[in-house]
């Protein structure tokens, strides 16, 4: 199979806290992977694109200095919201590619539900 | 601007019935097609992918695609309430900046009543 674990599952903080999410590939090497921000029934988008050994390249509009990502190892890429606030309140999905040659397939984890007072 | 529309919905369907979930895309250079079912929640969940023209049959999903119309789509056979989730099209990008990333569309609620 292709899993991928994210952690936490919930995350509810204080306004101006920083908080750290994990994304896993647990049982293959994961070149690329991505971070996503849903909104209530709102679609997924994409917020940046993290490739392993690199500076994550981010879509227009999402402020870097905000969401850091570090993609450290083949298996572990991380999102820190700093400095949340509660407009940051969202669900966050990280994904990933198991093969950067592959047909595109993206794995997801489960998610990250972050609520910030 | 890459673009995926789908009709949001909801469409319900009896138990038993043909869901058909339907999605255009905007970038012509498009290889690569995606269907997701993402339960109230939850994460998105892999349920199809799709290359080439024409029909990909697994279990009760029917994937359909039509490059010249720039359309995409998907069947489900038999429904059950277990399958009334969000379904969500997603068209991986062609070239450029947009190469490898995924696009997703509004998504479409399907409601399977007994």
């Amino acid at each position: 199979g292709a899993v991928v674990s994210q952690h936490p599952s919930r995350v509810i903080c204080k306004s101006g806290t920083s908080v750290k999410i994990e994304c896993r590939s647990l049982d293959f090497q994961a070149t690329t992977m991505f971070w996503y921000r849903q909104f209530p029934k709102q679609s997924l988008m994409l917020m940046a694109t993290s490739n392993e050994g690199s500076k994550a390249t981010y879509e227009q509009g999402v402020e870097k200095d905000k969401f850091l990502i570090n993609h450290a190892s083949l298996t572990l890429s991380t999102l820190t919201v700093t400095s949340a606030h509660p407009e940051d309140s969202s669900f966050y999905i990280c994904s990933a590619k198991r093969d950067p040659r592959s047909l595109d397939i993206q794995y997801f984890g489960a998610g990250t539900r972050l609520s910030v007072l | 601007q890459k673009e995926v529309e789908q009709n949001s919905g909801p469409l319900s369907v009896p138990e038993g019935a043909i869901a058909s979930l339907n999605c255009t895309y905007s970038d012509r250079g498009s290889q690569s097609f995606f269907w997701y079912r993402q339960y109230s929640g939850k994460s998105p969940e892999l349920i199809m992918f799709i290359y080439s023209n024409g029909d990909k049959e697994d279990g009760r999903f029917t994937a359909q695609l039509n490059k010249a119309s720039q359309y995409v789509s998907l069947l489900i056979r038999d429904s059950q309430p277990s399958d009334s989730a969000t379904y969500l099209c997603a068209v991986a990008g062609a070239g450029g900046t947009s190469y490898g990333k995924l696009t997703f569309g509004q998504g479409t609620i399907l409601t399977v009543h007994p």
